[in-house]
């Protein structure tokens, strides 16, 4: 199936640990995102890679840390994990825009509990 | 700067009435505009998208759009609600020439039987 696929789907870990998020898309898309979710719905982008470079670095704490191996992968790495990062985080896939106004697709989601 | 704001946080619809959901906008160049739609413990999946031409565009699962300049809205529209359009709704916006897409708060879709 072509798709955005996440692992894990649910993660459940203490405080201060340091987990990551792998996320991977065969859709042979080049550009690839993580937005954050939290518990009111509110969607929030955190990174963009464009062929395994950084484009979109918004103001999120640096222990959040992206790689990209690949331009068909994009995982995230979280350190000293804290209760407010509990949240659903989304991985997405697109075509750099060339002036398409290109869609989004998302991944199912990783639901991110800290306690 | 962009922007998109969803003034509704929920809308109730009964079944079978045509159902709206609105979203305004705020960009500085023209904008691109997009409609997803989430369903529980699910990801966004993308509905239908306004670029340029015609103001009313078509989407998945029979909802359509209507692009408004002058109003800076992009409302979302469909002439009958069934049941299992009950979800939770994103608008979001980017300006040409600017990567960053930016989502609305969400509306969340319940349509009554």
């Amino acid at each position: 199936d072509t798709a955005v696929s996440q692992t894990p789907k649910y993660l459940v870990t203490q405080m201060g640990n340091d987990k990551s998020i792998k996320c991977e898309q065969n859709l042979g898309h080049d550009t690839m995102y993580w937005y954050k979710q939290d518990s009111k719905k509110f969607l929030k982008i955190m990174f963009s890679y464009n062929n395994k470079e950084l484009i979109i670095n918004e103001t999120v704490p640096n222990r959040f840390s992206p790689k990209s191996p690949d331009k068909a992968h994009l995982n995230l790495h979280i350190n000293s994990l804290e209760l407010g990062d509990s949240a659903v985080y989304f991985c997405a896939s697109s075509l750099l825009d060339s002036g398409a106004g290109v869609g989004y697709t998302f991944g199912s989601g990783t639901r991110l509990t800290v306690v | 700067a962009q922007s998109v704001a969803q003034p509704e946080d929920q809308v109730n619809v009964a079944e079978g009435n045509p159902l709206t959901v609105k979203c305004t906008y705020s960009v500085s160049g023209n904008p691109y505009l997009f409609w997803y739609v989430q369903y529980p413990n699910r990801g966004l999946q993308f509905l239908l998208k306004y670029i340029t031409g015609d103001n009313l565009v078509k989407g998945s699962y029979g909802f359509e759009a209507e692009f408004n300049k002058s109003q800076t809205s992009f409302h979302l529209k469909k002439p009958s609600a069934l049941v299992s359009d009950s979800a939770l709704y994103f608008c979001a916006v980017r300006d040409t020439g600017y990567q960053k897409v930016t989502f609305g708060t969400g509306t969340k879709l319940q349509v009554i039987p």
